[in-house]
């Protein structure tokens, strides 16, 4: 299957800072999603990118879908409490969406 | 409410038992997923099905089946568990880019 990179694999931060991940792929995607998901829960789509070089934000969420279509980048800003979980990327490509291996986010207060 | 329900929750299994996880969604979608999540590994499709009636494989499908039967409902079964699909199984419906996921069956094999 396809292979999404997901970096880094887990971020201790304080509260207040800023936060910033990635997903590449070897594979050029149609479409990006970041996800993030809280424990013993399923994951929610945070934001959805549909075409090379688009921004999108939601909130203090941020995230790009890089031109070359083979990686995305979601930024948070001002990180509280409430971010704590972990963050997927997700990969459209035909029918099917790929998923990185996520980035455990851990906010400190 | 709209969304994605999975039932049952959490299972414990001996190792040959079978079961069935049952995905039911209400917003009549057409392509449904399952997954399963392992700690390092991400979400891994298992099977998917593309409308009613329909089934494909996936990723990792080997002692999965699935069944589609009516739209609404989306059937993952095991027909005898192994202690390495202890994981956690979350079924999802989409439409468009809109992924909707349930909040997943945490499944034990001893």
């Amino acid at each position: 299957g396809q292979q999404l990179n997901q970096s880094p694999q887990s971020m201790f931060i304080q509260e207040g800072e800023d936060v910033s991940m990635n997903c590449t792929s070897s594979s050029i995607f149609n479409t990006w999603l970041w996800y993030k998901q809280d424990p013993g829960e399923g994951p929610v789509l945070l934001i959805a990118l549909y075409k090379a070089g688009e921004l999108t934000s939601n909130g203090r969420l941020t995230a790009q879908f890089g031109i070359t279509r083979k990686d995305s980048f979601l930024n948070i800003s001002a990180s509280i409490p409430s971010d704590v979980g972990i963050y997927f990327c997700a990969g459209l490509t035909g029918n099917q969406f790929y998923f990185g291996t996520g980035t455990s986010l851990t906010v400190i207060p | 409410n709209a969304g994605v329900t999975q039932t049952p929750k959490f299972r414990v299994l001996k190792t040959g038992q079978s079961m069935t996880l049952l995905c039911a969604q209400d917003m009549n979608h057409e392509y449904m997923y399952w997954y399963r999540q392992d700690p390092g590994m991400g979400l891994r499709l298992i099977h998917y099905s593309v409308g009613e009636g329909t089934t494909a494989k996936g990723e990792v499908p080997d002692g999965y089946n699935v069944s589609r039967l009516k739209k609404q409902n989306f059937l993952l079964g095991l027909e005898s568990a192994a202690p390495s699909q202890t994981s956690v199984y979350f079924c999802a419906s989409r439409q468009g880019a809109g992924y909707t996921f349930g909040s997943g069956t945490r499944l034990t094999v001893v």
